[in-house]
């Protein structure tokens, strides 16, 4: 079955580079995600990346994607206390329902 | 747009009790979901409907766990009896034709005691 893995916490400096690391396991997927959800508050799509693509760029967002790996990163640069977050990985399954990792913590300390 | 729609906020309720969790999509987007989060388990997908039909329950945890949606605007989670379980916050989401953003809502926590 699917499963999608991350590392819980990531503790960063501002200003620094964060790196959040989630394996997937579903091959078909043809979408993958990543997900920000600050406290008390629902998930907010942050950004996404096609199947067939091994890079995007967003600003201070860059996704990269390794096929042959099933790995994919979200590197935020210049990380600031704003960003302070759970971030999920996610990949669709037959197109629809997303399946997500339980999310990265992370916390930018000043 | 006012987004997706949850309601209550948040609801605690003593063991056995019967507890309906309410959903308003985006006006337009055909499919709707249900999800749970939890520490232990992270974000569970319960159910989710396209075109107001169920497509796929198997994430339903037991029998006291229901979900309808009767039309396009609007959809319940009903957990019947309830336990402490079942203690979490219940996220609706939505998403359009395109397929691929889900919007959520800001969430249900229910606290089962």
């Amino acid at each position: 079955g699917e499963d999608v893995e991350q590392s819980l916490f990531l503790s960063v400096r501002e200003g620094d580079s964060s790196v959040i690391n989630c394996t997937y396991t579903d091959s078909s997927s043809t979408y993958l995600y990543w997900y920000k959800q600050e406290p008390g508050a629902g998930l907010q799509l942050l950004t996404y990346i096609f199947s067939n693509m091994d890079m995007k760029q967003d600003q201070r967002l860059t996704v990269l994607l390794n096929k042959k790996d099933k790995h994919l990163s979200l590197r935020i640069a210049d990380t600031q206390t704003g960003d302070s977050a759970i971030y999920f990985c996610a990949e669709d399954q037959a197109g629809t329902a997303l399946i997500f990792g339980k999310g990265t913590t992370l916390s930018v300390s000043s | 747009d006012a987004g997706v729609i949850q309601s209550p906020r948040h609801e605690v309720t003593e063991m056995g009790q019967e507890v309906t969790l309410r959903c308003k999509p985006i006006s337009g987007h055909n499919s709707l979901f249900w999800y749970r989060q939890t520490m232990m388990r992270g974000l569970e997908l319960l159910i989710y409907f396209n075109n107001n039909v169920p497509i796929d329950d198997s994430g339903m945890p037991e029998d006291r766990f229901s979900a309808k949606m009767p039309n396009a605007s609007f959809s319940t989670l009903k957990i019947q009896p309830s336990e402490p379980r079942d203690s979490a916050v219940y996220f609706c989401a939505s998403t359009g034709t395109s397929g691929y953003e889900q919007y959520f809502g800001p969430g249900t926590r229910l606290t089962v005691t």
